[in-house]
């Protein structure tokens, strides 16, 4: 079936780096983006951006430039996320989330979630 | 504050009828891009509840209907169950900010 497998919870220091993974399976990896959505502690959804997973262009939304970045291993059908100088303000649960295919194909909601990663900063 | 205003909490009986608001502006809700919601239950990633105003996935039972007028969207939850207790967000396209949006987010309580 169709599902998106993120990697496990992270504990970092403050100023160290963390790579968040989302692995595909179940579809072709190349045809749908890939979005990113921070949730705070206890707070609500944050769309970070995504990237096209054909071209491998990524598009940042404004506060998640500089320290953040996408990538993607197309031969492990495999979406990452990369923080880099965290912060106490970057403790969160971090999704990736497909965009639509099968029923709402031609839409451009979030069909399929990660499971989520939650990446704790703390000294 | 999110520029999609939800309202924090509602509640409802089992087997009543609740709505949940989610008010936007011309820049997104009102200048007609599509309004999506999702439920998120407890300790659980979202799930896509609603997508294009009024639409349902598949699987998505009939009690969850939503709709769109002006700047504002609101999805509507009939025959209320105890596992409907969940946050739900709606989501728009905002073309000043050029970001997807998510509302804050509706804790739904059944009493």
């Amino acid at each position: 079936q169709v599902q998106l497998v993120q990697s496990g919870p992270e504990l970092k220091k403050p100023g160290a780096s963390v790579k968040v993974s989302c692995k595909a399976s179940g579809y072709s990896f190349r045809d749908y983006a890939m979005n990113w959505v921070r949730q705070a502690p206890g707070q609500g959804l944050e769309w970070m951006g995504w990237i096209n997973t054909d071209t491998g262009d990524p598009t940042y939304a404004q506060g998640f430039t500089g320290r953040f970045v996408f990538s993607l291993d197309i031969s492990v059908n495999t979406a990452s996320l990369q923080i880099s100088s965290l912060t106490t303000e970057d403790t969160a649960v971090y999704y990736c989330a497909r965009e639509c295919g099968g029923d709402c194909s031609g839409h451009d909601a979030f069909e399929i979630w990660g499971q989520g990663t939650l990446v704790t900063v703390s000294s | 504050q999110s520029v999609l205003t939800q309202p924090p909490s509602v509640s409802g009986a089992p087997g009543q009828r609740v709505t949940i608001s989610c008010t936007g502006s011309t820049s997104n809700i009102g200048a007609n891009y599509d309004v999506h919601w999702y439920r998120q239950l407890p300790g659980a990633a979202p799930k896509l509840l609603i997508f294009a105003h009024t639409n349902r996935p598949s699987g998505v039972p009939d009690r969850f209907s939503a709709s769109t007028s002006g700047t504002s969207a609101s999805l509507a939850i009939t025959g209320l169950q105890a596992d409907d207790e969940a946050a739900y967000y709606c989501q728009s396209f905002d073309s000043r900010l050029g970001v997807w949006l998510f509302g804050g987010g509706t804790r739904l309580t059944v009493l």
